[in-house]
């Protein structure tokens, strides 16, 4: 069975560093092909794809957001940490880490979400 | 970045009817990195179609996806409450976006 789970602070300041973690499990990020990426939904609004890693260490990031954001991989662990800094209000919202495949083009396994509020 | 641009925004109709989702693409895409993705309250979004028109595991033929270059469409045949939902479509390419997504109402 395959599964992604997002874990990290609910709420976070204004100004700081939102820190975002996917642990998941039934796939390795080291197969050819594998990529978990983070997507987020503010509230009332649509989808925004935000960053993925790939198996090969291939980052990409959405190019509005590519200079708050960092992604990273530990294999050994099975997660990747999503960073996102000088948060502000317009970062609240519910964040998804999912699977990507090249096979597939597509995100075919989601976690659960997280919701996180940005406020001093 | 290929933007992606859905109609309608909302679309309401009856079980049993058909349901046709649009996407347009800002640019001439493959539909090889062309996915639908339905999203629920409270739940995360499940992929219905990847790589334009195929079905993903678990989802039924009354889901269909087709289109070409800037224009796509998501196609749900004899709608069943469970149907009605926000669809979006997705990009899959050097970059990825999603559209603004088309919320599936029930008449």
């Amino acid at each position: 069975q395959i599964t992604l789970k997002e874990s990290g602070p609910t709420l976070v300041k204004p100004t700081q560093t939102l820190t975002l973690t996917c642990t998941f499990s039934g796939f390795s990020l080291t197969t050819s092909g594998m990529g978990v990426g983070w997507i987020r939904q503010p509230p009332g609004k649509a989808l925004e794809w935000l960053a993925l890693i790939y198996w090969d260490d291939d980052e990409r990031y959405s190019p509005s957001l590519k200079n708050r954001l960092s992604i990273t991989k530990d294999t050994s662990k099975n997660q990747v940490v999503l960073k996102l800094t000088n948060v502000d209000p317009m970062d609240a919202g519910t964040y998804y880490c999912a699977r990507g495949r090249i096979l597939m083009f597509a995100m075919d396994v989601w976690g659960q979400g997280i919701t996180v509020t940005v406020s001093s | 970045e290929i933007v992606l641009t859905q109609s309608p925004a909302t679309l309401s109709l009856s079980p049993g009817e058909r349901a046709t989702l649009s996407c347009g693409a800002s640019e001439s895409v493959s539909s090889s990195y062309l996915a639908w993705y339905q999203h629920k309250p409270g739940l995360p979004p499940r992929v219905v179609i990847y790589d334009g028109s195929s079905r993903a595991t678990g989802i039924p033929d009354r889901f269909s996806g087709g289109g070409s270059r800037t224009d796509f469409t998501l196609t749900i045949d004899r709608l069943e409450p469970d149907d009605f939902a926000v669809y979006y479509c997705q990009h899959y390419g050097t970059s990825i976006t999603f559209g603004q997504g088309t919320r599936l109402e029930i008449k």
